[in-house]
């Protein structure tokens, strides 16, 4: 069935470093992708999303690429700020999945000044 | 625009009672998805709704059951409660005009004691 794995965390970064977060995807069909965040205590923010292969998503300097041929959706950041700390959710939605999301467990990202 | 909204934003209920939990969707959004997150897991599945109608089911007992209203708001019943109901209950809305994209409100958290 299709799922998604993620990079177990927690990760802690100093800020200004570089984060990436390694997100693999198993479905059928072509999936979108996506990457939620989550900042303590509230839900599930968008982040970015791509929908179809070598798209790459970006938003407030993060960036996913999807790549078909290893199945996966990284996401980036070059330089991460204290207030990037938060929950980082991969997803991927297809046409076959009866309209539910599939998420990973999730990577907790720390930044330290 | 108004944004997904959920009450209540906490309560505690006594294992075999039965709680609601409520949703207001996005402006112009008329399909409203349910996801419970456990403590440290990603968001899972509940079910979807269309028109007024269940348009999906993810792996969860009959127990959990839902409505949507005219007005594209929608409930989430659980019944007999179990401990391991525990959890942030999250609504998501989401339309035509959004494809694929689920906008996620801040949830409500249920301990079952």
């Amino acid at each position: 069935g299709d799922s998604v794995t993620q990079m177990e965390g927690p990760v802690t970064l100093s800020e200004e470093a570089f984060l990436t977060i390694n997100c693999t995807y198993t479905a059928t069909g072509y999936p979108s992708l996506f990457w939620y965040v989550q900042y303590p205590g509230e839900g599930l923010q968008l982040l970015l999303k791509a929908t179809k292969a070598d798209d790459k998503g970006s938003n407030k300097g993060f960036e996913a690429t999807y790549r078909k041929e290893t199945t996966s959706f990284h996401l980036e950041k070059g330089s991460v700020q204290v207030s990037d700390s938060a929950v980082y959710f991969c997803a991927l939605w297809t046409p076959n999945t009866g309209n539910q999301f599939y998420f990973g467990t999730g990577t907790s990202l720390t930044v330290i000044p | 625009e108004t944004g997904v909204t959920q009450s209540p934003t906490h309560l505690i209920k006594t294992r075999g009672q039965q709680v609601t939990l409520r949703c207001s969707s996005q402006s112009g959004h008329n399909t409203v998805s349910w996801y419970q997150q456990a403590l440290g897991q990603g968001p899972q599945f509940i079910f979807q709704y269309y028109r007024e109608e269940e348009n999906g089911r993810g792996n969860f007992p009959p127990r959990f059951s839902g409505l949507q209203f005219p007005n594209y708001s929608s409930e989430l019943n659980v019944n007999a409660l179990e401990l391991d109901d525990s959890a942030l209950y999250l609504c998501a809305s989401s339309s035509r005009v959004s494809g694929n994209t689920i906008y996620f409100g801040e949830g409500s958290w249920l301990t079952v004691v």
